[in-house]
């Protein structure tokens, strides 16, 4: 199956900053790009998701790049807030599969 | 988006029984999924349930441990069977949503989630 690697594990940005996420991924035929965020407790949420035929996508605070020559992509949120602490997953689906393959999550803390 | 409804939303469970946890769909749904997430850790797919046909389990998992059932497009259940203290874990429900115009290929959501502890 397909293999996300996401990093890093921890991150830990003060109020205001910006915060990056990478994942890679492993088959060239991926072509579906979901980010949840999982709030202590909760249930994973989607935040925003990419395709293969766009490069970067935004909503607001946060937006999402692709590369698909590299295979990776990666979540920015701008000005964090103390409520974007949070788990962060990625995910990657293959044409033609219905499966999601998740990373192993970022645990991002905003500092006040 | 669709709104699942998963129960029970956790239960405390003696090792050598079932527990069945049940996810019912607002709308309907061509797949569903199940995950296990254990604390601290990323999501980890059970199986995938499509009405009407067999639930596909992926590596590691086998049917007599975590039978499921999908009667029809809005609902299905995973049973937990036999259940050790390893079994402590969160169950998640999830679906691919459905349009009539085919299937739609974004917006995945989840259950709230089964806090399964086994003593």
């Amino acid at each position: 199956g397909e293999n996300v690697e996401q990093h890093p594990s921890t991150l830990s940005v003060q109020e205001g900053d910006s915060a990056v996420i990478k994942c890679t991924y492993s088959d060239s035929a991926s072509n579906y790009f979901p980010w949840y965020k999982q709030e202590l407790g909760k249930r994973p949420q989607l935040i925003i998701d990419i395709r293969s035929n766009v490069g970067e996508k935004k909503d607001q605070r946060i937006a999402v790049t692709l590369n698909k020559t590299a295979k990776h992509f990666s979540l920015h949120i701008t000005e964090t807030q103390p409520e974007d602490s949070a788990v962060y997953f990625c995910a990657a689906r293959k044409e033609n599969d219905y499966k999601l393959s998740f990373g192993a999550g970022t645990t991002v803390t905003v500092r006040a | 988006s669709a709104v699942i409804s998963q129960k029970p939303s956790r239960d405390i469970c003696q090792r050598g029984t079932s527990l069945t946890i049940q996810c019912q769909v607002d709308s309907q749904v061509t797949m569903m999924f199940w995950y296990r997430q254990q604390p601290g850790q990323s999501l980890t797919l059970i199986a995938t349930a499509n009405q009407g046909s067999e639930a596909t389990y992926e590596s590691g998992f086998v049917i007599d441990k975590f039978p499921i059932s999908r009667p029809n497009l809005t609902f299905s259940t995973l049973t937990v069977s036999n259940m050790s203290p390893e079994d402590s874990s969160i169950y998640l429900c999830s679906v691919e949503p459905y349009t009539s115009s085919g299937l739609a290929n974004y917006g995945y959501t989840f259950g709230s989630g089964t806090r399964l502890t086994v003593v």
